[in-house]
């Protein structure tokens, strides 16, 4: 069975200070590997998604990702984080036509 | 905007009601999905529908009944629900299998059961 494991629930970064959330997944195949970010009251966009290719992946407002096979891993990344970037980001793994299974989510607090 | 467009935004209703959450995707997908996010908890896959036919039921009680009319429509029925199925209901849809594309959700509605 597939399985995310977003390990931090709470993570606060200073503004313009970088950031990293951590995603490790448990997937018998080739994942698909998806970053969800979830203001409040709101529903999820998506961020960026890896398929297959290059391992480091660019998305949308400045986040990028990268794919460790050997690590499991796909972690996001933003170099300088803006106020704006508070909310919930949410892990998902997935693959052909499986439903995706998601983490439990990191709460990003930005601190002025 | 993502496409997806769920309502109402907000829903309060007593145990012995019944009422309905309305789903539309006007994206030409032809998956769509239910999805329940509580406090402290992933996010749980409630129903799946692949070209009006449901294809997923994740042992979801019997007082949600969803009903899929079209491609673009996904209601979710609810009677006699239970303080606990107070949450926010989220709406999915993605062009086929979700695991291999991009899901699009709605904003979401918030019951709140009392």
């Amino acid at each position: 069975a597939q399985s995310v494991t977003q390990p931090d629930i709470h993570i606060t970064v200073s503004e313009g200070a970088s950031l990293e959330l951590r995603c490790n997944y448990s997937y018998g195949a080739t994942p698909y590997l998806f970053w969800y970010v979830q203001s409040p009251g709101q529903g999820l966009q998506l961020l960026l998604k890896y398929f297959s290719g290059d391992t480091l992946v660019q998305g949308i407002k400045g986040f990028e990702a990268e794919f460790k096979r050997s690590q499991s891993s796909f972690n996001l990344r933003k170099p300088s984080v803006h106020w704006s970037d508070a909310a919930e980001y949410f892990c998902a793994v997935g693959s052909g036509y499986s439903t995706l299974t998601f983490g439990k989510g990191t709460m990003l607090l930005v601190s002025p | 905007e993502t496409g997806v467009t769920q309502t109402p935004r907000h829903l309060v209703m007593g145990m012995t009601n019944k009422k309905s959450l309305k789903c539309e995707q006007h994206l030409g997908h032809n998956a769509m999905y239910w999805y329940k996010q509580s406090a402290k908890k992933p996010l749980e896959l409630m129903f799946v529908y692949n070209f009006k036919e449901q294809t997923e039921n994740n042992s979801v009680p019997s007082r949600f009944s969803p009903e899929c009319p079209n491609s673009s429509h996904l209601f979710l029925h609810l009677h006699t629900l239970q303080p606990e199925d107070s949450a926010l209901y989220l709406c999915a849809s993605s062009r086929e299998g979700q695991g291999s594309t991009e899901a699009f959700f709605g904003q979401g509605t918030r019951l709140t059961v009392v």
